[in-house]
């Protein structure tokens, strides 16, 4: 079956540490995308892809970073810079433009501190 | 920047009755989707409205956008147990900004 993998699915991060979620999908998407969801809040946007080996900055970039070397692989660092990383990470892919196509969400990773 | 707010943040009903739930935005909405994420879930995608007015069905679920496009709505008929979640509006907006609703979360009591 075609689907979006995120891993792990809990994650502790010590303090200073940087750490990386996986996104892998093999729906043979263009697009990729990185949301933060805070408990009874929304998604915010944190980076997305249209094509390989090129990305935007969200909303909320400020601490995060991706890369995109594969069309399948869309993986995000969380550094020591991000001071508040507790949160739900979902990671999203869509065959065309961003906002223009349906959006297909992994089962997310949860990020807590240690 | 844009803000899409979403009303009310929380609704309780008993089961059979109706439910709703408003999408406004600060800017003219370009691309409307909506999605909805059970608790503990991800997101999943409903369905996309792009004309002012545009109305859409989905068994007991009717979309409908406003004319202004500065708002739509979620309209569920007699809700069921397996209704329950966060429903969220997303506007894909004409300069590429992702813009997610700040959602309702809808309890049904049986």
């Amino acid at each position: 079956d075609g689907g979006i993998t995120q891993s792990p699915k809990y994650l502790f991060r010590k303090e200073g540490q940087n750490v990386t979620l996986s996104c892998e999908q093999n729906l043979n998407h263009d697009a990729m995308y990185w949301y933060r969801q805070d408990p009874g809040q929304g998604l915010r946007l944190i980076y997305y892809s249209q094509i390989v080996n090129d990305f935007q900055k969200g909303d909320i970039a400020e601490g995060y970073s991706v890369s995109r070397e594969k069309k399948e692989s869309f993986p995000l660092t969380v550094t020591s810079a991000q001071k508040n990383p507790t949160a739900f990470y979902l990671c999203a892919s869509s065959t065309g433009q961003g906002g223009y196509q349906p959006q297909h969400f992994g089962d997310g990773t949860r990020l807590s501190i240690l | 920047g844009q803000q899409v707010m979403q009303i009310p943040q929380y609704q309780h009903v008993q089961e059979g009755e109706d439910f709703t739930t408003y999408c406004n935005s600060s800017t003219t909405l370009s691309n409307i989707q909506w999605y909805k994420q059970r608790p503990g879930g991800h997101p999943v995608f409903l369905i996309q409205l792009v004309k002012s007015g545009e109305v859409k069905k989905q068994k007991r679920l009717t979309f409908q956008n406003g004319e202004a496009k500065k708002n739509s709505s979620l309209h569920i008929t007699a809700t069921q147990t397996t209704d329950v979640g966060t429903y969220f509006c997303f506007d894909g907006g004409a300069t590429n900004k992702l813009i997610f609703g700040t959602g309702t979360l809808l309890a049904v009591q049986p």
